[in-house]
């Protein structure tokens, strides 16, 4: 597609349920980024992949938080037993390569715990 | 970790007046960039700085590198109702290029009174 595409583009979810949120990239990008935006603030890097490499998944806050890229296209971040303080806006960002120039963002999940 | 200080936290203007926010760190980045934040939608990109003391205009964007690669500016000049958003300043640290991965100011909301 033209841009990154994230879906759902919201999602309210009962504390302690499993939920997945997905990332079409632009086609073409090897490098895929997953931040988290929480109310008021900037966005805190969670995880990166880039081509076949394994993912530098330093900004994961805990091991409740995992992802996948299926055929270096295709991301899924996975969240389990939610919590509340995991309600935030999810958002994914690709492009062509690494170094952080002009990568592109989708529009975000917006994650509310209830 | 590693934090960007972002200011001023918000600014209510009057159409046609210029804006100016800045973005200040400890630390030493090799790239700063600025993106602005529709409400909804996720950041794009203004304006990229890749060398200390670069100075670089976009429109009636201005931004600049500090010379000590550890602050940058971003001037809006005679304002319209569209510039209204929130505004974040990003870096790269010194010594992370393979990554990618940027850190996030906290953002500059910026309302615009017609």
């Amino acid at each position: 597609g033209a841009g990154v595409s994230q879906s759902p583009s919201n999602k309210v979810t009962e504390k302690g349920k499993d939920v997945e949120l997905r990332c079409d990239p632009i086609s073409g990008h090897t490098a895929l980024y997953w931040y988290r935006q929480s109310l008021g603030q900037g966005l805190e890097f969670l995880i990166y992949f880039q081509g076949n490499s394994a993912p530098d998944k330093s900004g994961l806050p805990s091991d409740r938080f995992s992802a996948e890229r299926t055929g270096g296209s295709v991301s899924t971040l996975t969240i389990q037993r939610t919590q509340q303080e995991d309600s935030a806006v999810y958002l994914c960002a690709s492009s062509f390569k690494t170094g952080g120039f002009g990568y592109t963002f989708g529009s975000g999940t917006r994650l509310t715990v209830v | 970790g590693q934090q960007l200080n972002q200011s001023p936290q918000s600014m209510f203007i009057q159409e046609g007046e210029d804006v100016s926010m800045n973005c200040t760190s400890s630390s030493i980045f090799n790239t700063w960039l600025w993106y602005k934040q529709d409400p909804g939608e996720g950041p794009v990109l203004l304006i990229a700085l890749y060398k200390a003391g670069e100075l670089t205009s976009n429109g009636r964007l201005t931004a600049q590198f500090g010379i000590t690669r550890k602050d940058s500016f971003l001037n809006i000049s005679a304002s319209i109702p569209s510039d209204v958003g929130i505004y974040f300043c990003a870096g790269q640290l010194s010594g992370s290029s393979n990554t990618g991965k940027l850190i996030f100011g906290q953002g500059t909301t910026l309302q615009v009174k017609p």
